[in-house]
């Protein structure tokens, strides 16, 4: 079966840090861009970043921007969001996803979703 | 960031119901939109792209529209396993300031 795991979702007190994963299985990671994407409590879809498929190429919603990192190791199949001094405001189910390339703009949406892990962030 | 506005944020329709979703975005985004349908405790999927391109094993009662800064996303016969909440997602500034709009929610009266 093809599909997205994601996992490192916790509890964390402000201005911690935590690592989020997501592995693939049924695909070859290396093949595509992969993205984050968040959702707080009740709340709608946020884009967080996204990394492609060799991992020179990252790109940050401005309000995480110097505080997460994204990376991957395609040996192991694997997208990583590793997030520091974490806030209130960055609670949410975070998304890994899969960009789908459907034409020669460069332009991508999402064709394959994790089932996404929780960030809590509180005191 | 370009802004998309949907509208309405609530609406409950009847099975069998024609639907229609709107989404508006702040400046002219071409073609490059897409719908997602997220349904309670599940992650969204893809409807549509390129605002009008139906994704694979999505039925074919879902339609979308538009060009530009006005969007549509129509249900011609709305079901029961439709009930969600639908987002629409801007992605002309990509890979940078990809939004989304704000949902709608759909109800099966």
């Amino acid at each position: 079966e093809v599909q997205l795991v994601e996992s490192g979702g916790v509890v964390v007190q402000p201005g911690g840090s935590l690592r989020l994963s997501c592995v693939a299985s049924g695909l070859t990671l290396n093949q595509y861009t992969m993205h984050w994407v968040r959702q707080a409590p009740g709340k709608g879809l946020e884009w967080v970043s996204l990394i492609s498929g060799d991992g020179y190429t990252t790109f940050y919603t401005d309000s995480v921007k110097g505080r997460f990192t994204i990376s991957r190791d395609n040996r192991i199949n694997s997208l990583y969001l590793q997030m520091s001094l974490l806030r209130p405001d960055d609670t949410a189910l975070y998304y890994c996803v899969k960009a789908y390339y459907y034409d020669g703009s460069g332009r991508a949406v999402y064709d394959m979703w994790g089932q996404g892990t929780m960030v809590t962030v509180s005191s | 960031d370009i802004q998309l506005t949907q509208s309405p944020s609530f609406l409950s329709a009847s099975v069998g119901d024609r639907v229609t979703i709107t989404c508006r975005a702040s400046q002219g985004i071409s073609s490059y939109l897409a719908w997602y349908q997220q349904k309670p405790g599940k992650a969204p999927e893809l409807l549509i792209y390129a605002a009008s391109t139906l994704h694979s094993g999505v039925p074919s009662r879902f339609s979308g529209s538009g060009f530009g800064t006005a969007f549509t996303l129509t249900i011609s016969s709305l079901q029961p396993e439709d009930s969600a909440t639908y987002y629409c997602q801007q992605i002309n500034t990509y890979p940078r300031g990809l939004t989304f709009g704000g949902g709608t929610k759909v109800e099966i009266k």
